[in-house]
């Protein structure tokens, strides 16, 4: 199985500051032959499903904010938040979708300070 | 808009069989542009991907390791729906279900439309 761990396990961020994610696999997500990263980020809030936010690693999924934006390649990964909005906290999680399982990060919790 | 509705028991007794329904609406189950997922959800576990099922000139399955001798996912074309079956469950099954839609390259990728989430509690 591809392990997937992020860092930090959770981040406190002031309204307006920049967050930043990270995710690292355990072996490439880059598939050659299309040259597309299988690395997604999702968004979960309390009671919620998660929500896809990026995918590709860097494709904003429609609707989500620009303030949003993923990059890396093969087995390192980013997710920033460009400037904090209260409506950001929640946990995030990085996910491949290279290989089955489809195996997803610990989590990080983004909080406001 | 695609949608996803999870029904089913949230109560299932130790050494039973777990029984989740997720019905599709704005999308098809055979559609070649997606492939559809039960996932999981336990403090102790994580998100854990359970396994998929979609339509490739004929019905395909995988499945994670943790659960391969223990689950069965199932496509039911004429409702339009899919289901999970996990058989012999145990208190470690506790958790909240999702099933999900994943798209295909390249007309995207990751999980875009996901259930409510159903919340399993195993105990007598």
């Amino acid at each position: 199985d591809i392990v997937m761990t992020q860092s930090p396990d959770s981040l406190a961020v002031s309204l307006g500051e920049r967050a930043t994610i990270n995710c690292k696999s355990s072996q490439s997500v880059l598939y050659s032959s299309n040259n597309k990263n299988y690395l997604a980020w999702y968004q979960q809030k309390p009671g919620q499903p998660p929500k896809l936010l990026i995918y590709w690693a860097s494709s904003r999924e429609s609707g989500v904010p620009d303030r949003f934006s993923g990059s890396g390649s093969g087995t390192d990964f980013t997710l920033t938040i460009s400037s904090l909005q209260a409506e950001d906290v929640a946990v995030y999680y990085c996910q491949q979708y290279y290989g089955v399982p489809h195996t997803f990060g610990q989590g990080t919790k983004l909080e406001i300070k | 808009q695609v949608q996803l509705q999870q029904s089913g028991p949230g109560l299932v007794k130790p050494s039973q069989t777990l029984s989740l329904t997720c019905a599709i609406s704005g999308d098809s189950l055979s559609s070649n542009s997606a492939v559809w997922n039960w996932i999981r959800q336990s403090p102790s576990r994580g998100l854990e991907w359970l396994g998929r099922t979609y339509y490739r000139s004929k019905w395909c399955n995988d499945y994670a390791v943790s659960v391969k001798s223990r689950i069965t996912i199932n496509p039911d074309t004429s409702k339009n729906q899919f289901s999970l079956q996990l058989n012999s469950v145990t208190p470690e099954d506790t958790a909240v279900y999702y099933c999900a839609r994943a798209r295909r390259a390249p007309v995207g990728g990751g999980m875009d439309v996901w259930g409510q989430g159903t919340t399993v509690t195993v105990s007598s």
